[in-house]
């Protein structure tokens, strides 16, 4: 198995651009999340699914976008990139939303000039 | 006032030593704790998680929670130079719900 992957590995965006960061998972997980990380701050919930076709924000939704269409994708949107996305973002899959052991990915290294 | 707080350190400690990470939080509703380390560049991985106060171990590693003092600690015994790494500690109110991290101890261990 793969694991959780995620691409680009890194990417630079101009302010206003758009993008979607890709992640996906071949374990059959229903739940799966996007994070960022940022010095200072800790791992942040942006948005989260429990299932194909099912989302929900997290703690810091504002100017991302997500969908499930299918249990193994879930891609990341921006849709006007701001200086104050730039960050490190993790995608993380597990089978529930409880104790169930949260697999990340290797991380997307986000920098918006 | 954050949910979670964590000593981001660094913390440096000679190899065979006996580490201590410690997270406090406000909510006196969580229940659930983790612990994640992450290495350099790469992705958290799930060290050890508890429900509840008490302890809990696991080789090396042993995870306390004080919900009293709304304390949670890792311990590291005879701490190996592949301990090297960030240390995040998380928490949960209930089965289901988001999980709040620290921002991460750094550790490093020398030879």
């Amino acid at each position: 198995n793969a694991g959780v992957t995620q691409t680009p590995k890194f990417q630079v965006l101009k302010t206003g651009q758009s993008m979607t960061l890709q992640c996906a998972q071949d374990m059959n997980h229903e739940y799966m999340s996007w994070y960022r990380q940022d010095p200072g701050m800790g791992l942040r919930l942006i948005h989260y699914s429990v299932g194909a076709g099912i989302t929900d924000q997290g703690e810091v939704p504002n100017g991302y976008n997500v969908s499930r269409s299918t249990t193994e994708d879930f891609p990341l949107r921006l849709l006007s990139a701001a200086p104050s996305q730039t960050s490190v973002y993790f995608c993380a899959s597990s089978y529930g939303q409880g104790l169930d052991e949260q697999y990340f990915g290797p991380g997307t290294r986000l920098t918006v000039t | 006032q954050k949910e979670v707080e964590q000593d981001p350190g660094p913390l440096s400690v000679p190899e065979g030593a006996i580490v201590s990470l410690n997270c406090t939080y406000s909510n006196s509703a969580f229940q659930y704790f983790m612990w994640y380390r992450q290495y350099s560049r790469k992705g958290p991985e799930l060290l050890m998680y508890t429900y509840s106060s008490g302890n809990k171990e696991d080789g090396r590693f042993t995870a306390q929670v004080d919900k009293s003092s709304k304390y949670i600690s890792l311990f590291i015994r005879d701490s190996q130079p592949s301990d090297s790494a960030t240390y995040l500690c998380a928490m949960s109110a209930h089965t289901g719900n988001q999980f709040y991290f620290g921002t991460g101890t750094s550790l490093t261990v020398i030879p």
